[in-house]
């Protein structure tokens, strides 16, 4: 069965430190990996997508990493700011029925 | 460019109405997602339409449905309304398929109400 799966559930951590965000799946066939961050009451934003040849990719302090082999990605938030406050969720497209696998997000809480 | 619009914003319905949402994508894209989130969950998808086809359906019932419009705009339309039906209603568009590996845009989304 296709699922994706994040950890921790939800994380709390002060203003200027730096947190690593778990994702692991098992959607077959893979064809990419997604990043979204979602403000409550608000749509997702797209952080990074990443293809089964792309190991890491970053966007300002976000990097996020790819193991196709396990099967596992992580986001990594450098220098943390309170903008940063927000759900953040897995998403991985199945290749063969055009689906995507959302995850159920890590909310991340970051305190002055 | 202009981004995802959705409308409208907020809505107020009673049980066992019917309600019609509206999506704009970005000029240019094709696909239209839908997705359902209530409180503290995650986000469901309900279908996914390109090229005014519906090409993905998700695990609701025949309540929820939809269509797409030649100029991509797209409509979703719950009839019968149940209190459980109370959500945030997210719109997404993109150039592709939807599962592509091309960016998805997300709407503010429609906060429906029902009681």
């Amino acid at each position: 069965k296709n699922q994706v799966e994040q950890s921790p559930q939800s994380l709390i951590i002060l203003e200027g430190k730096n947190c690593t965000l778990q994702c692991n799946y098992t959607v077959s066939p893979f064809s990419n990996l997604r990043w979204y961050k979602q403000d409550t009451g608000r749509g997702p934003v797209s952080l990074t997508i990443m293809t089964f040849s792309e190991n890491t990719k970053s966007n300002g302090r976000y990097t996020a990493t790819l193991d196709a082999d396990t099967k596992q990605s992580s986001l990594h938030i450098t220098a943390s700011q309170l903008s940063d406050s927000a759900s953040y969720i897995c998403v991985v497209s199945e290749r063969s029925n055009y689906q995507l696998i959302w995850g159920a997000g890590t909310k991340l809480i970051i305190k002055p | 460019k202009a981004g995802v619009t959705q409308t409208p914003r907020y809505l107020i319905k009673t049980r066992g109405q019917q309600v019609t949402l509206s999506c704009s994508p970005i000029s240019g894209h094709r696909s239209v997602s839908w997705y359902q989130q209530t409180p503290g969950q995650g986000l469901q998808f309900l279908f996914e339409y390109f090229s005014e086809t519906q090409r993905n359906k998700g695990n609701f019932p025949g309540r929820f449905s939809g269509r797409q419009f030649s100029n991509s705009r797209s409509e979703m339309n719950v009839s019968t309304l149940e209190l459980g039906d109370s959500a945030l209603y997210l719109c997404a568009s993109s150039l592709v398929r939807q599962a592509d590996s091309y960016e998805q845009y997300f709407g503010p989304g429609t906060r429906l109400t029902v009681t």
